[in-house]
């Protein structure tokens, strides 16, 4: 079974503070993903990654950085969090197929709050 | 106006009901169609996956792709109580895009008993 693997399923952060969410696949992917979903906007991308030290942004990466050392492990980093980044993120992962993304395999989601 | 649009629900339905689940979409270069289905606290998970135009039936789903409308249908036919959840239409171009897909909003479907 596929399996990714997001760190820590709930956070509750204060404005201000620096936050990581780690999020780990073992099916030796080459792109990964970071995706944030709110209720009317769906999923929008924010980050991705499609080898180790790239990256790529995504939609909406103002307030967000990555980074990616090794092949099965991709960062999502909050320099300052702030409200407005309180969300669902789902990191996901796939083979790179002709053309572009295969399927997506994604974690449970890291539900965070910023207060 | 977005890329993709999609009906947020919710659809309720009785159980054993047909149901149709809909996607428009404004890219004429989208080649290739999804639907991922995602449970309540859950990452979503890819139920469908079509090329081009056409029909794609699996088990009680059928995935329908209208490109001259652009627009796409998942199908469910004798719905389950077991089939309450979102459904998200996820699509992409042949090339390029940076690998991307674009995802609708999703339809938040109850089947109930």
């Amino acid at each position: 079974d596929v399996k990714v693997t997001q760190s820590s399923r709930y956070l509750v952060k204060r404005t201000g503070e620096k936050v990581f969410l780690e999020c780990v696949q073992d099916m030796d992917h080459e792109n990964m993903f970071w995706y944030r979903q709110d209720p009317g906007l769906g999923l929008r991308l924010i980050y991705f990654s499609y080898d180790v030290k790239m990256k790529e942004k995504g939609d909406i990466p103002e307030g967000y950085s990555v980074s990616r050392e090794k092949k099965e492990r991709f960062s999502l980093i909050l320099e300052s969090a702030s409200t407005n980044q309180t969300s669902m993120y789902l990191c996901a992962s796939s083979f790179w197929v002709r053309g572009g993304t295969g399927e997506l395999f994604f974690g449970e989601g890291s539900r965070l709050t910023v207060l | 106006q977005k890329e993709v649009e999609q009906d947020p629900g919710p659809l309720s339905v009785p159980e054993g009901a047909i149901v149709s689940l809909n996607c428009t979409y404004s890219n004429s270069a989208f080649q290739y169609f999804m639907w991922y289905r995602q449970y309540s606290r859950k990452g979503p998970e890819l139920l469908m996956y079509t090329y081009s135009s056409g029909n794609k039936e699996d088990g009680r789903f059928t995935a329908q792709v209208d490109k001259s409308s652009k627009y796409i249908s998942l199908f469910i036919r004798d719905s389950q109580p077991s089939d309450s959840a979102t459904y998200l239409c996820a699509m992409r171009a042949l090339t390029g895009g940076g690998n991307k897909l674009t995802f609708g909003t999703g339809t938040q479907l109850k089947v109930e008993l």
